[in-house]
């Protein structure tokens, strides 16, 4: 059974950058696509963007100049680059299987504070 | 972006009720739309896919239904464990948007 988990610094300042990455065991990356979403406190699910494991990649326009995604198949790895962060970037952050997201992370809470 | 407005926003209702949440895309999709439950400080878990596919491990008193631009997720005796928050998905075109949740509380 294919688990995620994220992992990366609970805190970051403003204006540096956010990196999170999330493994995958149970299953083989390959020939998926994976996401990242985030969930401020009290509020809703937004998309961040998603990555094949060839690379390709498509992002939330409303991020897209922020956000940069990669992929190692090697570690069984993706990664989220989220840059020149401010307090509304704080959030949970999930990385789930798939643009039908049928697998989630458990979420891992990134706090913005200088 | 297409916009998914789901109705209603929260509910209350008791053990038993039938209870029925709707979600409307800002143009078509096809049926390519998911349900999710949410529980406080947990992932959200998938319930349905392609709009009316029940996936594998999910209570069949859960439901979806539709295609085009209205959707609806039906749980047909609430359980105890059923109380938490529910989102629809589309992946019908990028960005990917959710519903802005619907919060199933106890009555």
């Amino acid at each position: 059974q294919v688990q995620l988990q994220e992992s990366g610094p609970g805190l970051v300042k403003p204006s540096e950058t956010l990196s999170l990455t999330c493994t995958v065991s149970g299953g083989s990356i390959s020939s998926y696509y994976w996401s990242w979403i985030r969930q401020p406190a009290g509020k809703g699910l937004e998309w961040i963007g998603r990555i094949y494991t060839s690379g390709s990649t498509n992002y939330n326009p409303s991020l897209k100049s922020r956000v940069t995604m990669s992929v190692d198949t090697s570690k069984n790895q993706f990664s989220l680059k989220l840059s020149s962060v401010t307090a509304a970037d704080t959030a949970v952050y999930y990385c789930a299987r798939g643009s039908l997201m049928d697998v989630w992370g458990q979420g891992t809470t990134v706090t913005v504070s200088s | 972006d297409i916009q998914m407005t789901q109705s209603p926003s929260s509910l209350s209702a008791s053990v038993g009720d039938r209870v029925t949440i709707t979600c409307r895309a800002s143009q078509g999709i096809r049926n390519d739309l998911g349900w999710y439950q949410q529980k406080p400080g947990k992932a959200p878990k998938r319930l349905i896919y392609a709009a009316s596919s029940l996936q594998s491990g999910v209570p069949s008193r859960f439901s979806g239904s539709g295609s085009g631009t209205e959707f609806t997720l039906t749980i047909s005796s609430l359980q105890p464990e059923d109380f938490a928050t529910y989102y629809c998905l589309q992946h019908n075109s990028y960005p990917l948007t959710f519903g802005q949740g619907t919060k199933v509380e106890i009555k």
